[in-house]
């Protein structure tokens, strides 16, 4: 399968801690990135190659993976990062890239 | 600080076309990847399609027989073009650009382009 699936909604209180996962075959053998998208706004790239930060992004913003999922974590979350976010990737060919359905974060 | 300004059309009848160029106003053109990412309404993201300096293309299979991009290097450019476009192309359209460094990772998007499609 060349999907990725994300759960819709998530909820983490201020402070804490909270793993938004991706779940795909496509993701035993290629690397995530995470995409964060504030209302109205472009996305932004927080994390590639499954765990590795673009310059500027807050180190509360840690990537991983296992298996057939990839999980985007952040340690105590703000209300600055309420947001939805989406993992992609590549498909089996690395011809096309795929995104996830997408997350929307609640900071409680 | 490279950004990428876009511009196009965005009022469309149904089965015209739908005409994007996108512009990147600081550093190298050369070593990415330039592409194009949509976004309905309220729904998730939906990669287009990508072309880099020399003229390699990939597309999203489910819009390729309707979708052709190109660049200009010259210009430091690339479009898009999206014909026969219906209501199912309405959205926000997003330039954006693919890095060598991030493995090919979209760390540049444009503003975005609200396309509607009304007759």
């Amino acid at each position: 399968s060349s999907e990725l699936t994300q759960d819709p909604a998530v909820s983490v209180a201020l402070g804490q801690a909270v793993r938004i996962t991706c779940q795909g075959d496509i993701l035993r053998s290629n690397y995530a990135s995470w995409y964060q998208q504030k209302p109205g706004q472009a996305p932004i790239l927080v994390i590639y190659d499954q765990k590795n930060r673009p310059s500027g992004i807050p180190d509360r913003f840690s990537g991983s993976a296992s298996g057939n999922t990839a999980s985007l974590t952040i340690t105590g979350a703000q209300a600055d990062d309420e947001a939805d976010y989406y993992c992609s990737s590549r498909d089996i060919s690395g011809d096309h890239r795929l995104f996830g359905g997408g997350t929307t974060l609640t900071v409680l | 600080q490279v950004q990428l300004q876009q511009w196009g059309a965005g009022l469309l009848k149904p089965s015209e076309t739908l005409s994007l160029t996108c512009a990147v106003n600081a550093g190298s053109f050369n070593g990415y990847f330039w592409g194009w990412i949509r976004q309905p309404r309220g729904k998730g993201l939906e990669w287009i399609a990508e072309i880099n300096h020399r003229d390699t293309t990939k597309y999203n299979p489910s819009l390729r027989s309707r979708v052709t991009i190109s660049v200009d290097t010259s210009k430091k450019q690339f479009s898009l073009e999206l014909r026969s476009v219906t209501a199912a192309d309405r959205g926000v359209y997003y330039c954006v650009r693919g890095n060598l460094f991030y493995n090919y990772a979209m760390d540049v998007w444009g503003q975005g382009t609200t396309v509607t499609v009304s007759s």
